[in-house]
């Protein structure tokens, strides 16, 4: 079992609609949660950063966190064509884990597309 | 006000050759994260490092693969006696402090390699 669970995709939606994208993982000594867009070829983008529990909004995208159900997702409202691109789910520990270090655990990705 | 910056943003070598990658990280950064994304996967922790220090290497390969932050320049990954499977884009990530999840990383544009 991989410890952070992404639907691939491809996503395919019209413009103006509301995106969903999740995962799920395993560990729960997680407990920072990103959410990385990349656009082909190109390298990843922050887009939000969550602590723990709970909801952060910024514009048209929500990040969401429910540490019981070890699952976070990312809404974008009013979808754009130029949010079509990879969006990738990224992890790290607390302090103390382990000897935990910085180091991110990523999601495979999830590929949208927003149709004109 | 530069990002993260890498280079060769494209690099081909035969079977055997040796690969070079150099990371810059963005200004006022000292703490430096490898990662390499093979086709179809997301990225995959490689190693973290600070000025002089390998801070994290828990994600290196035993063999053929190196990575060292001087303190003067940019961070270099080494691959020794390249093979098909190293074929991959590798990004470079650096982030002000470090410590568990206490600060977040930006991400350069990637260096492809292309192992012949």
């Amino acid at each position: 079992q991989k410890e952070v669970e992404q639907d691939p995709g491809p996503l395919s939606v019209p413009e103006g609609a509301i995106v969903s994208l999740n995962c799920t993982y395993s560990n729960s000594a997680f407990q920072y949660f990103m959410w990385y867009r990349q656009y082909s070829r190109k390298g990843p983008e922050l887009l939000m950063y969550t602590y723990s529990s709970g909801n952060k909004e910024d514009g048209r995208f929500t990040a969401q966190v429910d540490k019981s159900s070890k699952y976070i997702s990312l809404f974008i409202r009013d979808s754009q064509p130029s949010d079509s691109a990879t969006y990738l789910c990224a992890m790290s520990f607390s302090a103390g884990y382990g000897g935990a270090t910085n180091k991110l655990i990523f999601g495979t990705g999830t590929l949208l597309a927003v149709q004109p | 006000n530069a990002g993260v910056m890498q280079n060769p943003r494209h690099l081909v070598r035969r079977r055997g050759q040796e690969a070079r990658l150099r990371c810059s990280p963005m200004k006022g950064h000292s703490h430096v994260y490898w990662y390499r994304q093979l086709p179809e996967e997301g990225l995959k922790f490689m190693v973290y490092l600070q000025k002089e220090n390998i801070i994290d290497e828990s994600g290196m390969p035993k063999e053929r693969f190196s990575a060292e932050f001087p303190k003067e320049g940019p961070s270099i990954l080494r691959i020794q006696q390249v093979v098909r499977g190293d074929s991959a884009a590798y990004f470079c990530a650096s982030s002000r402090q470090g410590g568990s999840g206490t600060d977040t990383q930006y991400f350069g544009p990637g260096t492809r390699l292309t192992v012949l």
